[in-house]
């Protein structure tokens, strides 16, 4: 079956990296991404890795997956407030999960000055 | 640029009214989705569209139906609204398979 789950809450101080966790359950997806919503917006996508990969690396954002365990994370080093959002992991489902697009319960990171 | 339009962007309803929501892309998109969000639940599935005419269930999809006539478009529709429908609902669309999703700015449905 397909289900993705996130914690919830994430504090940090400013500077300091944050890491944003999030497993799945369904082998079969073939791109796992991050995605950023600020308040009163829609999702934005943050960034992406293909399902044969084991990290990704843009700029600021670091991506490591761990197709064994099914667990994906997200680091974001020299945390600033802008950073301030919620952060939703997606799997994309191909052919056999009907090309359905799921996500996760979102982790709402509070950057502090 | 409109990409995803969302309308309404607020409403309030009644237990039992019937209203639509209308999802609009102008980027030629294939996937089309129906996404509600609640405090704690993250974005739950309603129902998708994977080309004109054709509609499939989501996580989500009981209380929901959805059309879509025309490929830019697509319809969410409340035959008769209950309080536990009170929700922000995204639309979103993807040119392919595995590409990226574009939501719209979403709409606050409020059912008393």
């Amino acid at each position: 079956g397909e289900d993705v789950e996130q914690s919830l809450f994430l504090s940090v101080r400013e500077g300091d990296s944050s890491v944003i966790n999030c497993t799945y359950t369904d082998s079969s997806s073939t791109y796992l991404y991050w995605y950023k919503q600020e308040p009163g917006a829609g999702l934005q996508l943050l960034t992406y890795i293909f399902s044969n990969m084991d990290m990704k690396q843009d700029q600021r954002l670091t991506v490591l997956l761990n197709k064994k365990d099914k667990h994906l994370s997200l680091r974001i080093a020299d945390t600033q407030t802008g950073d301030s959002a919620i952060y939703f992991c997606a799997e994309s489902l191909g052919p056999s999960g009907t090309y359905k697009y799921i996500f996760g319960t979102g982790t709402r990171l509070k950057v502090l000055a | 640029n409109a990409g995803v339009t969302q309308t309404p962007k607020f409403r309030v309803l009644k237990t039992g009214q019937s209203m639509t929501l209308l999802c609009a892309q102008d980027m030629n998109h294939e996937y089309m989705y129906w996404y509600r969000q609640d405090p704690g639940m993250g974005l739950r599935l309603i129902h998708y569209s994977v080309g004109e005419g054709t509609t499939a269930k989501g996580e989500v999809p009981d209380g929901y139906n959805v059309s879509r006539l025309k490929k830019q478009n697509f319809l969410l529709g409340l035959e008769s609204a209950a309080p536990s429908q009170t929700s922000v609902y995204f639309c979103a669309s993807r040119m392919s398979s595995a590409g990226e999703l574009f939501f719209g700015e979403g709409s606050r449905l409020t059912v008393l």
